[in-house]
C-alpha cells in the first residue's frame, strides 16, 4: 500500500496567516491526490482533487500543488472557519489511502 | 441535491457482524461516473478506506479488511451496504458512506459524504 505522510501533524496559526501543509507519498502517484477538510463531529469535505483542481464552491484561498511524491495544500489567508483537520488521499492505486491528518489550531 | 444517509445498529457485540446501509437520495446510484464507498474513522484517529462498489456490483476492498468485508448494492432501493464480520473493539469507529467520482481524465475524489454513524463494538 502507498503510505501518505503529512507534515506537520498539527500547528497553531493566526487568522490572516498563509499556511502550507505538506503531503508525501511513499512512491510516485502522478497527480492522483485529493485534499479534504474535516471539522469536529462532521464528515470530511472535498477541497481539491487532481492535486490542484479546486472543487466547486471551495474558496479560492485554498490551492494545491505538486506531483510525483510531494504535494502541498496552501491556504493564502487563513479565516476563522478554516481551523480544522486536513487530510490528503491518494487514488493512484488500491488500496486508497489517506494521510494521518494535519490539525490547524488557533494561536 | 444528492444526499447519503447511513443507517444501522450503533452497538455490535464482539465476534458478531456489523451491518450498515447507505441510502442515496436526490440522484441515482446507477450513474456511470460514480463508485460508492465506505470509509471509517476510529475515535480521535484518521480515515481508513474500507472498500468501494460500482452499481454493476464490481467491488474493491482494502486488503487489510478484505477477509471480513462484503459490500453490496441494491439499485432498486438506491442503496449500498457494508457487512464487516468477526468484529472486535478495534472496529469501533464512525463509519461514513461516500460517493466516489471518477472522471474521464482519471481524476477521482470522494465528493459527497454521509454524516457518518458511530458504531461501538462492546459486549
Amino acid at each position: 500500500a502507498i503510505r501518505m505522510t503529512q507534515s506537520p501533524s498539527s500547528f497553531s496559526a493566526s487568522t490572516g496567516d498563509r499556511v502550507t501543509i505538506t503531503c508525501r507519498a511513499s512512491q510516485g502517484i502522478s497527480s492522483y491526490l485529493a485534499w479534504y477538510q474535516q471539522k469536529p463531529g462532521k464528515a470530511p469535505k472535498l477541497l481539491i482533487y487532481a492535486a490542484s483542481t479546486l472543487q466547486s464552491g471551495v474558496p479560492s484561498r485554498f490551492s494545491g500543488s505538486g506531483s510525483g511524491t510531494d504535494f502541498t495544500l496552501t491556504i493564502s489567508c487563513l479565516q476563522s472557519e478554516d481551523f480544522a483537520t486536513y487530510y490528503c488521499q491518494q487514488y493512484y492505486s488500491y488500496p486508497l489511502t489517506f494521510g494521518q491528518g494535519t490539525k490547524v489550531e488557533i494561536k | 441535491q444528492l444526499q447519503l444517509q447511513e443507517s444501522g445498529p450503533g452497538l455490535v457485540k464482539p465476534s458478531e457482524t456489523l451491518s450498515l446501509t447507505c441510502t442515496v437520495s436526490g440522484g441515482s446510484i446507477s450513474s456511470s461516473s460514480y463508485y460508492w464507498g465506505w470509509i471509517r474513522q476510529p475515535p480521535g484517529k484518521g480515515l481508513e478506506w474500507i472498500g468501494s462498489i460500482y452499481y454493476s456490483g464490481s467491488t474493491y476492498y482494502n486488503p487489510s479488511l478484505k477477509s471480513r468485508v462484503t459490500i453490496s448494492v441494491d439499485t432498486s432501493k438506491n442503496q449500498f451496504s457494508l457487512k464487516l464480520s468477526s468484529v472486535t473493539a478495534a472496529d469501533t469507529a464512525v463509519y461514513y458512506c461516500a460517493r466516489r467520482f471518477v472522471g474521464a481524465d482519471g481524476s477521482e475524489s470522494f465528493d459527497i459524504w454521509g454524516q457518518g454513524t458511530m458504531v461501538t463494538v462492546s459486549s
